[in-house]
């Protein structure tokens, strides 16, 4: 079975830019997760997905940070304006059964 | 409010037995999980107890004891490809907390 899929794999961009970053999911997971790694630490969660309704957002910073998921399979999550702490690698997961998640490669965004 | 806390690293020799430790403190508890992260990788799944006791699988165990808010990771036989980070978390309500990982370094 084909894992969780995300691109770009690497995103530099300075501070202000704007960037987006994709999440295919694995076939038939209905819950989707986007998890923010800073350096040294353990992910946070940024927001989660049941199909394509928002189950728990409560950690996305909203005036810059967004995400959808229109037909309950791919998502896209945005920065705009990025800044210099968003610099960190953002985790895609999924599950079938909100319980054991399998996370995609992530994508590491540096902002400069 | 909610905190969980590991060991930030150890070290331990090929061969050797290592036990990791993880505490928590949650007012909504649905289950512990421990994740292994490879430096530059994905976190893959290792073990879940949502129940007290010990959970074996191959050369991984994970114990839970939810009155002591407390787990821990023994890995067993270990291998130059255990060298990783394990994150410890905990689910509560739908969401995972994780720890900030314990940074496992074998040694021939």
């Amino acid at each position: 079975e084909a894992g969780v899929a995300q691109s770009p794999r690497y995103k530099i961009i300075e501070k202000r830019q704007s960037v987006a970053f994709w999440c295919n999911p694995i076939s038939g997971h209905a819950t989707l997760y986007w998890y923010q790694q800073i350096l040294g630490q353990g992910p946070k969660l940024l927001i989660q997905f049941q199909n394509n309704g928002v189950v728990d957002d409560s950690q996305l910073p909203k005036d810059r940070f967004s995400a959808e998921r229109l037909k309950g399979v791919d998502s896209t999550l945005k920065i705009q304006p990025a800044k210099l702490e968003d610099s960190a690698v953002y985790l895609c997961a999924s599950s079938w059964d909100s319980y054991e998640q399998y996370f995609g490669p992530g994508t590491r965004l540096t902002v400069t | 409010g909610q905190n969980i806390d590991q060991p930030t690293e150890m070290t331990a020799t090929e061969g050797a037995i290592v036990q990791i430790n993880c505490t928590y403190q949650t007012s909504g508890f649905n289950g512990l999980f421990w994740y292994q992260q490879h430096a530059g990788e994905a976190p893959t799944f290792l073990s879940y107890n949502v129940l007290d006791g010990l959970e074996e699988k191959g050369r991984f165990s994970s114990f839970l004891s939810r009155s002591k808010g407390y787990s821990y990771l023994l890995l067993k036989e270990l291998q130059m490809k255990d060298s990783a980070s394990y994150l410890c978390a905990f689910l509560s309500g739908y969401a995972l907390n994780f720890g900030k990982g314990t940074s496992l370094l074998v040694t021939p």
